[in-house]
């Protein structure tokens, strides 16, 4: 069973970088039927996609967030990570790392970790 | 980018009675080469991640209640709830996968009246 857990600061000051790393077990971050991504949910509100990545492929970014984010893949540690960088108060929220799965293009996410809260604050 | 939006945006029904949910997409999720609908729907409970109940917006996922029901097609869905349970009380989001950016109706609050 593929279980995915978000870890990294609940705090971070405006103007600095948030780093959350997402740590897969149960399956190989380097599956050819996987995509890996984060999706945030400020407090109250809905689900917003931020970006996909899949080993040996083009990574995604949501276009209003595409200057400032990064998603890496490290497979030594089965692990992939989210930078947003210059963060302000909009960017509270509950980050989820998730998986999507391949038919011919990735699909719904059908796993998810158990989230983080992130609260940018001075 | 293609909008989702979901009606209504809360509801309250009854123990065992009926729930509907309907989402609607700005443009067709219709891939026709394969006939499938690329929508899924959600739920989630409070303090949890979302999990997913349907895809291909019509397919319920592995241990996912038999009164959980997805239909409709193209730019229309809707997800019903023949009998709703207590453990139904969650917020219900559509989602759909045809193209880049992935997108999300704004969500659906569903209560016990």
């Amino acid at each position: 069973q593929l279980q995915l857990r978000e870890s990294g600061p609940g705090l971070v000051k405006p103007s600095e970088s948030l780093s959350l790393t997402c740590t897969v077990s149960g399956g190989s971050i380097s599956s050819d039927s996987s995509y890996w991504g984060w999706i945030r949910q400020p407090p109250g509100k809905g689900l917003e996609w931020i970006g996909d990545v899949k080993y040996g492929a083009t990574t995604y970014y949501k276009s209003s967030l595409k200057s400032r984010v990064t998603i890496s893949i490290d497979t030594s540690n089965n692990q992939f990570s989210l930078k947003l960088s210059s963060v302000t108060a909009a960017d509270t929220a509950v980050y989820y790392c998730a998986r999507r799965g391949v038919y011919n293009n990735p699909y719904y996410f059908d796993y998810w970790g158990q989230g983080t809260l992130v609260t940018v604050s001075s | 980018d293609i909008v989702m939006s979901q009606s209504p945006d809360s509801l309250a029904v009854s123990l065992g009675e009926r729930a509907t949910i309907n989402c609607k997409a700005s443009q067709s999720l219709l891939y026709r080469p394969n006939n499938k609908n690329y929508l899924a729907w959600y739920h989630q409970r409070p303090g949890q991640p979302p999990k997913v109940l349907i895809h291909w917006a019509s397919t319920r996922e592995s241990g996912v209640p038999d009164r959980f029901t997805g239909s409709g097609s193209e730019t229309d869905f809707t997800l019903t709830i023949s009998s709703l349970q207590a453990e139904d009380v969650a917020v219900y989001y559509c989602q759909q996968y045809y193209s880049y950016p992935p997108t999300f109706g704004q969500g659906t609050k569903v209560e016990i009246k």
